[in-house]
């Protein structure tokens, strides 16, 4: 595709659903990445996957937040357990490598709302 | 304190005016971008940069790496202009992937 996608764009639950949010990257990137961005917050990184290495995932606020990369390509952030404080906008971004002089291209964002 | 902190949390100009934004840093290094997110939440890369001065367009970001500052720079502003600028840097030392972000700052440009 052109761009980075993701879905859903909006996404509605309640407290304590498990709920699954999906990034497609542009094709041919290696590194994908997960941020957060809460209502009235900053960006904040949650995870991040390049090519086949283990991924880094020191920024994942508690065990009930979890992702995987199928086939170095799509990847799926998982939450169980949903808590209220979970509601925030998740953006997906991806380069062609991780390294720091690599142009990172974000996706619209998942807007996640835990009732 | 945030390690990366950015000045003026708003800004509103006119039409016209250079506009600068001010981005502070407390650990080294290895590279720095700056974000733009309009309203709607579109995130686009404006810049990333380790040393010097770079230039797109009207759009214009320098670094200086012994002061830990950056700043980035609109001349001749426009309302399109309006949206959310955010510095993020990629620490020295840790793994690639990893951005800080700033707490970013409302830009908004008046006609």
């Amino acid at each position: 595709g052109a761009g980075v996608s993701q879905s859903p764009s909006n996404k509605v639950t309640e407290k304590g659903k498990d709920v699954e949010l999906r990034c497609d990257p542009i094709s041919g990137h290696t590194a994908l990445y997960w941020y957060r961005q809460s209502l009235g917050q900053g960006l904040e990184f949650l995870i991040y996957f390049q090519g086949n290495s283990a991924p880094d995932k020191s920024g994942l606020p508690s065990d009930r937040f979890s992702a995987e990369r199928t086939g170095g390509s799509v990847s799926t952030l998982t939450i169980q357990r949903t808590q209220q404080e979970d509601s925030a906008v998740y953006l997906c971004a991806s380069s062609l490598f991780a390294g720091e002089y690599n142009e990172q291209f974000f996706g619209p964002g998942t807007r996640l709302t835990v009732l | 304190k945030n390690e990366v902190e950015q000045s003026p949390q708003n800004l509103t100009a006119q039409e016209g005016e250079f506009i600068t934004i001010n981005c502070s840093y407390s650990v080294g290094i290895s590279a720095l971008h700056w974000l733009q997110q309009h309203p709607g939440g579109g995130i686009v890369s404006l810049f990333m940069l380790s040393s010097g001065k770079k230039k797109h367009g009207r759009l214009i970001a320098t670094i200086n790496i012994q002061e830990k500052h950056s700043s980035l720079h609109i001349t001749a502003s426009h309302p399109r202009d309006s949206a959310v600028y955010i510095c993020a840097v990629r620490a020295g030392g840790t793994s690639y992937g990893k951005l800080t972000f700033g707490q970013g700052t409302i830009l908004t440009v008046h006609p």
